[in-house]
């Protein structure tokens, strides 16, 4: 089975961008996502395709995708930012999430 | 607007059958380029994908889990749902249903339900 790997957390400065990497073996010949969960909420989509974001996400997140490695960016870190984010993709019928990145905004 | 609602036992003894539906209001299960699926979270943990079903019927299931799973859809009522047998404590885990949307190797969640805390204990 595709196994994607997070780190288990990462720390921003607010106003800071954070940067969360996703990997997997050439993942960057496959699409790429990433939903953001707060504590006793549903995931949400915050970036599809890569590098799209649904309606209703701020500009603040992106993404990219290249080699082994997808990474989501957030630039001008705010404290609602704070959460859980995790990556999927799609490998040969079976949708692989990501183990969770804890995102804090110190 | 589309919304999805999980419903079913939320404490199911060790070694029964898990069961839920999901139920699809404010729009047709039946619809091109969507999947339906069954997503779960284990307290305190990350997100495990338990299997899709399209409206048809076709289905693709977790291997982790293939042996204990049945997902089936049913169009009349607009609703799909998730039995999983032989359960045990490691099966307790909030359980969500989510719509799968994509194409051209494209697929993600666009639309989750709220999620349904299932316990599994005698």
């Amino acid at each position: 089975s595709y196994e994607l790997t997070q780190p288990p957390s990462v720390s921003v400065f607010p106003g800071q961008a954070a940067s969360i990497n996703c990997s997997g073996d050439k993942l960057g010949d496959k699409y790429a996502c990433w939903y953001q969960q707060k504590p006793g909420q549903s995931p949400v989509l915050v970036i599809y395709q890569d590098t799209k974001r649904p309606s209703g996400i701020p500009e603040r997140f992106s993404g990219s995708n290249s080699g082994n490695t997808a990474t989501l960016t957030i630039s001008e870190t705010q404290a609602m930012d704070e959460a859980d984010y995790y990556c999927q993709t799609w490998d040969t019928n079976t949708v692989p999430f990501g183990g969770g990145t804890k995102l804090t905004v110190l | 607007q589309l919304q999805l609602q999980e419903s079913g036992p939320g404490l199911v003894k060790p070694s029964e059958t898990l069961s839920l539906t999901c139920t699809v209001s404010g729009g047709a299960i039946s619809s091109d380029s969507y999947y339906w699926d069954w997503i779960r979270q284990p307290p305190g943990k990350g997100l495990e994908w338990i299997g899709s079903i399209y409206y048809s019927g076709n289905t693709y299931y977790n291997t982790s889990l293939k042996s204990r799973i049945t997902i089936s859809v049913d169009t009349s009522k607009n609703q799909f749902s998730l039995k999983l047998n032989s359960v045990t404590a490691a099966d307790t885990a909030v359980y969500y249903c989510a719509r799968l949307r994509g194409g051209d190797d494209d697929w993600h969640f666009d639309l989750w339900g709220r999620g349904t805390l299932v316990t599994v204990s005698s």
